[in-house]
């Protein structure tokens, strides 16, 4: 049974960066049939799709293009798990943050999910 | 990236088939078989009911089905029961190589 686990701070000051980890059990962040994406729901934007890494052969990391300039997405194949960094928030980017398993081309395993508030 | 469009809300009778709609464009619904549909209850992750436009993973209730014509799938609901209460999300892969989610549809059992 795949699950995700995630971990940082649910507090973030404006211009500062938001960091979450997705520790990953069932499966692996090398796997060559999913990819690992960070998804984020709020009740302005509803859900949005941020980014994702996955390996095929190298790695490959793709992000939204509404965040592409401030987001960095890491695997960690030494701890089995993915980050995220997004980089200078305001308070748009408050919302909850999932991590999540692409597989079929579908969302099958999610993260607990972690509400972040922009706040100073 | 515009969100696909779905009604805010559907609501039904225990039984009744009920079906949720999900609006998109040629760059997305309409362009691949990469059309997903989840089920989220209040302060949970989503779950999802239904991938690739028809089918359903395992433990997920044959009752819940999906289709497409042109830019519009759809979820259909046979025999609605009261725990399928929740708020529905549909979700496609599109051309930019992201993935754009439904509005979102809140299910009534009345």
């Amino acid at each position: 049974q795949v699950q995700l686990r995630q971990s940082g701070p649910g507090l973030v000051r404006p211009s500062q960066t938001l960091s979450l980890t997705c520790a990953i059990s069932g499966d692996s962040v090398s796997t060559n049939s999913a990819t690992w994406n960070w998804i984020r729901q709020s009740p302005s934007r509803g859900f949005e799709w941020l980014g994702r890494t996955y390996f095929r052969s190298k790695w490959y990391n793709e992000f939204a293009v509404s965040v592409k300039s401030r987001i960095t997405v890491n695997p960690d194949t030494s701890k089995n798990q993915f980050s995220l960094q997004l980089n200078s928030v305001t308070p748009e980017d408050a919302a909850v943050y999932y991590c999540a398993r692409n597989n079929n081309w579908s969302f099958d395993v999610w993260g607990q999910g972690t509400l972040v508030t922009v706040s100073s | 990236q515009s969100a696909l469009t779905q009604p805010p809300s559907v609501s039904g009778s225990p039984g009744q088939s009920v079906t949720i709609s999900c609006t998109g464009t040629s760059s997305d619904v309409g362009g691949y078989n990469r059309v997903s549909w989840y089920q989220q209850s209040p302060g949970t992750a989503p779950k999802v009911i239904i991938y690739e436009v028809t089918s359903r993973p395992s433990g997920v209730p044959d009752r819940f089905s999906g289709s497409r014509s042109g830019n519009t799938a759809s979820l259909t609901f046979s025999g609605l029961q009261a725990e399928d209460e929740a708020d529905y999300y549909c979700s496609s892969f599109s051309s930019s190589g992201s993935y754009v989610f439904g509005t979102g549809t809140k299910v009534t059992v009345l």
